[in-house]
C-alpha cells in the first residue's frame, strides 16, 4: 500500500513570489491534513481537508490556502512568500483519529 | 487551546530502556500519539492510546497514560542506535486537529 505522497520534495522560492504544494493521500483516506514545522514553532496545523470541504483552519494568514480535488489529492498555497514562510510543510491523511494520521515525507520550501 | 510540553533532549546506552515524557492541558483529549522523526524525513506514527486505556503494549513500545496528571509517557525497551531520532506527542484536539509538542530529541551511543 503506498504511502503519503508529497511532491516536489524540494523548492526555492524567492520573496514575493508563489507556491504550490501537492500531496496525494493512502487510498481510500478521504482527510487530508496540512502542517508547516519550522526549528523555532515546531509543528503547527494549517488546515484540514475532506471530501473537498475544508474542515478545519489553524492560525495562519490567508496567503496560505488550500483545495481537495475529487480524487482526494491535496494541494496547498502560499502568496507573495516571506523569508519566515521557509520551513518543511508535512501533509497528513487518515481515515479519522482512531486510524492515527500518516504523514508523508513533507516539502522542504526555502524562500531567499 | 490545547498545549503539549515535552522534555528537550534525552541521553541513553545502547540496551537500556529509554522513557520520553509529555504533559497536556486539556483533559477532554480522545487520543494521543507517538511520532519518529529522523533527520530529513517526515512523521512516522509509532504508536497511540485512546483515552480510556491506562496502558498500550506494542513490541518494544510500552505507552502509559495517566489521565488524572495529564501525562503521556514512552517507553523503549532495549533502546537501539537505530532508534536515535526525534520524539512527538501530539493530541487530538478536535476538529481534524493534532497539537504537537516541541518533540524530544533522543540520543542513544553504542
Amino acid at each position: 500500500k503506498a504511502g503519503v505522497t508529497q511532491t516536489p520534495r524540494y523548492l526555492i522560492k524567492t520573496r514575493g513570489q508563489q507556491v504550490t504544494l501537492s500531496c496525494s493521500p493512502i487510498s481510500g483516506h478521504r482527510s487530508v491534513s496540512w502542517y508547516q514545522q519550522t526549528p523555532g514553532q515546531g509543528l503547527q496545523f494549517l488546515f484540514e481537508y475532506f471530501s473537498e470541504t475544508q474542515r478545519n483552519k489553524g492560525n495562519f494568514p490567508g496567503r496560505f490556502s488550500g483545495r481537495q480535488f475529487s480524487n482526494s489529492r491535496s494541494e496547498m498555497n502560499v502568496s507573495t512568500l516571506e523569508l519566515g514562510d521557509s520551513a518543511l510543510y508535512l501533509c497528513a491523511s487518515s481515515q479519522g483519529q482512531t486510524y492515527g494520521y500518516t504523514f508523508g515525507s513533507g516539502t522542504r520550501l526555502t524562500v531567499v | 487551546g490545547e498545549d503539549v510540553e515535552q522534555s528537550l533532549f534525552l541521553s541513553v546506552r545502547e540496551g537500556d530502556s529509554s522513557v520520553i515524557n509529555c504533559t497536556y492541558t486539556d483533559s477532554s483529549s480522545t487520543y494521543l500519539y507517538w511520532y519518529k522523526q529522523e533527520p530529513g524525513a517526515g512523521l512516522q506514527l509509532l504508536t497511540y492510546i485512546f483515552s480510556n486505556m491506562d496502558m498500550k503494549q506494542d513490541q518494544r513500545l510500552t505507552v502509559l497514560l495517566n489521565k488524572k496528571d495529564k501525562h503521556l509517557s514512552l517507553r523503549i525497551a532495549d533502546t537501539q542506535t537505530g532508534d536515535s531520532a526525534i520524539y512527538f506527542c501530539a493530541v487530538y484536539s478536535g476538529y481534524s486537529t493534532l497539537t504537537f509538542g516541541k518533540g524530544t530529541m533522543l540520543l542513544v551511543s553504542p
